[in-house]
């Protein structure tokens, strides 16, 4: 885990409000996958992205959520109008987008919709 | 990807090797078998991968079978801080999405 950045690492939040989670990349890596852990399931994949673009969002939800790599700064995951059904840990997890290129993980944000 | 098989859970004496077994019956020609473990709610921890070969490194050995339908992840010496759940994982080395699709894995309990 070492390097790569998720902050904050609780966030509470009430439900209609947005919920902005970052992921810092560990250095040299540019890509960038999001998953979701809900409570006693195994993480699912959301989306996978680069400087810039999105390469893969099968797992996203349609509506609310949505993701960003920007050239500067990290990765955001972004949750509008958040329900009670969104409270997770979200972790990201980063390489350098070579084949078979191990995925480095964060420690996670903890994110609770009250 | 392939699905995998773990056990739900094992229990493991502090001290001695802690054998953990995966099926993955479906495997292709060129998906790797990658370990993950996770510690009590913290971020997914990289032990270890192969494609064919037994792997070994500071953490644990891979074997995997010759017809590749199974593996076993050994960790050498158990300690209490081993205690976590290891995901099994086979995926495709590369390729437009690198996604890591994981199972429910086997919860590890090393005992005192």
């Amino acid at each position: 885990n070492a390097g790569v950045m998720q902050n904050p690492r609780h966030l509470v939040r009430r439900r209609g409000q947005e919920a902005r989670l970052r992921c810092s990349p560990m250095k040299g890596h540019s890509h960038v996958y999001w998953y979701r852990q809900l409570p006693e399931e195994g993480l699912k994949f959301m989306v996978y992205l680069q400087k810039e673009n999105i390469i893969d969002e099968s797992g996203m939800p349609k509506e609310r959520f949505s993701a960003e790599f920007p050239k500067e700064g990290p990765s955001i995951l972004r949750i509008q109008q958040v329900v009670r059904g969104d409270s997770a840990a979200y972790f990201c997890a980063t390489n350098r987008g070579a084949p078979k290129e191990t995925q480095y993980f964060g420690p996670g944000t903890r994110l609770l919709v009250l | 990807d392939a699905k995998t098989t773990q056990p739900p859970s094992m229990d493991c004496a502090e001290g001695r090797a802690a054998n953990l077994p995966c099926n993955h019956s479906t495997i292709s020609g060129n998906e790797y078998v990658y370990w993950y473990r996770q510690i009590h709610s913290q971020g997914p921890q990289y032990i270890i991968h192969g494609l064919k070969n037994n792997e070994t490194n500071e953490m644990a050995s891979l074997i995997i079978t010759e017809d590749r339908k199974s593996s076993t992840l050994i960790l050498p010496h158990a300690t209490l801080r081993d205690t976590a759940v290891y995901y099994c994982i086979v995926r495709v080395g590369g390729g437009a999405t690198n996604k890591l699709i994981f199972g429910t894995g086997t919860l590890l309990a090393v005992q005192p």
